[in-house]
């Protein structure tokens, strides 16, 4: 059975803080891999893919460790705004679906 | 643009009765469209997903169905909804042969 495995959280932080979240994924074969946010009853909006390289999108950096069968992410300088639920999601190849991490809350705090 | 649209967004049902949850994805053709459901303490469960009109793939044996009657229209419908059917299902969409998947607003069911 595939699966992505994230942190339970949740992750209480104050504001400043940086943050890192992490997620497995047991399919050595997986091609793509991504970061959702999803606020409190509200739809996954994507937030970063990430590449093999790492990448990095203003506070947000991504990175994937093959070898290790992880991605990651981390959140410089966490404002309010920032606390939601935070998904991975990885793809093995093509037109498979993604598969999704049950997600890691983050709480930001003033 | 394309933009993507789900409804009803909320509804509560009565045990055995049907359901029927509508999405269209416009601005785009052939995309790939998925079901999701997310129940409370649970991360996102695939449904069903279609890479084509009449093309629906099951993940999950249940009471669910899927269609897809035409290119940019996916169907999840219940003939009997039980109590477990409660939650969040979110319609998702993405380009053929890209990977960048995108949701709707989703649709809360309540099942009493």
């Amino acid at each position: 059975r595939k699966e992505v495995e994230q942190d339970p959280g949740p992750f209480n932080v104050p504001e400043g803080a940086t943050v890192a979240f992490n997620c497995t994924y047991s399919n050595s074969a997986s091609q793509s891999f991504f970061w959702y946010r999803q606020d409190c009853r509200k739809e996954p909006k994507l937030l970063m893919s990430v590449y093999s390289s790492g990448n990095e999108d203003g506070r947000f950096t991504a990175q994937l460790n093959r070898a290790s069968q992880y991605i990651s992410l981390l959140i410089r300088d966490s404002k309010l705004s920032d606390s939601a639920t935070y998904l991975c999601a990885v793809q093995d190849s093509g037109n498979t679906p993604l598969v999704f991490g049950k997600g890691t809350r983050l709480s930001v705090i003033a | 643009s394309q933009t993507i649209h789900q409804w009803p967004a909320t509804l509560v049902q009565p045990v055995g009765s049907p359901l029927s949850l509508e999405c269209t994805v416009e601005g785009t053709s052939n995309p790939n469209l998925y079901w999701y459901r997310q129940a409370a303490g649970r991360g996102l469960q695939l449904l069903f997903y279609s890479v084509g009109i009449g093309q629906i793939s099951s993940e999950v044996p249940q009471n669910l169905s899927a269609s897809r009657p035409q290119d940019r229209q996916f169907i999840l419908s219940s003939k009997k909804l039980l109590l477990s059917d409660s939650g969040f299902y979110l319609c998702a969409w993405r380009p053929s042969g890209a990977n960048v998947l995108t949701f709707g607003a989703g649709s809360r069911l309540t099942v009493l």
